[in-house]
């Protein structure tokens, strides 16, 4: 399967800070797609991104698409308790079912 | 609309035992797929679908056998269970690129 490396592993972070993480491959991808996953849980998807240079925003969460089509960002701003979880970046190779791989996941925590 | 459905939500199995694994969709999506989710690890895709009546293999489908006779529901079986099969297994849905998924079945083999 393809190499998805996302990074960082793990951040601990203050209330109310700002959080960035990105996800990079060798690979062209299509499609980028990002999903958070709580304990228990399976993956919530958050942003899906379809156009090299796309910024996009869901609330608080703002991706964007690489120039490049090899990589990926996920910015959350003033971060509140509720965004504690896995955050997964996604890259779609080509259309077609056998094509998403994910990345290992950014660990997030944020101290009250 | 419930989205992805999975049940059990949690399983111990004795080694060499089986089991099946079910799901269902109601958003008449036409891709399904079967993930495996190790400690630390990303998802690994076992099984997929982009049909009723058609199934394909992913990246790692030995010990597992799906099925997909409706458009609602993937099971996916394990025969002989064997302990390297302990995971969080996910199965998830699509139309086109954004695949939704099931909050998961934790399965333990011993």
């Amino acid at each position: 399967g393809q190499q998805l490396n996302q990074s960082p592993q793990s951040m601990f972070i203050q209330e109310g800070e700002d959080v960035s993480m990105n996800c990079t491959s060798s690979s062209i991808f299509n499609t980028w797609l990002w999903y958070k996953q709580d304990p228990g849980e399976g993956p919530v998807l958050l942003i899906a991104l379809y156009k090299a240079g796309e910024l996009t925003s869901n609330g608080r969460l703002t991706a964007q698409f690489g120039i490049t089509r090899k990589d990926s960002f996920l910015n959350i701003s003033a971060s509140i308790p509720s965004d504690v979880g896995i955050y997964f970046c996604a890259g779609q190779l080509r259309t077609g079912a056998n094509n998403l791989f994910f990345g290992t996941g950014t660990r997030l925590t944020v101290i009250p | 609309n419930a989205g992805v459905t999975q049940t059990p939500k949690f399983r111990i199995l004795k080694i060499g035992q089986s089991m099946t694994l079910q799901c269902t969709q109601d958003m008449n999506h036409n891709y399904m797929y079967w993930y495996r989710q190790d400690p630390g690890m990303g998802l690994k895709l076992i099984y997929y679908s982009v049909g009723a009546g058609i199934t394909d293999k992913g990246e790692v489908p030995n010990g597992y056998n799906v099925s997909r006779s409706t458009t609602e529901d993937f099971p996916l079986r394990l025969e002989l269970a064997a302990p390297s099969q302990t995971s969080v297994y996910f199965c998830a849905s699509s139309q086109w690129d954004e695949q939704y998924f099931g909050p998961g079945t934790r399965l333990t083999v011993t």
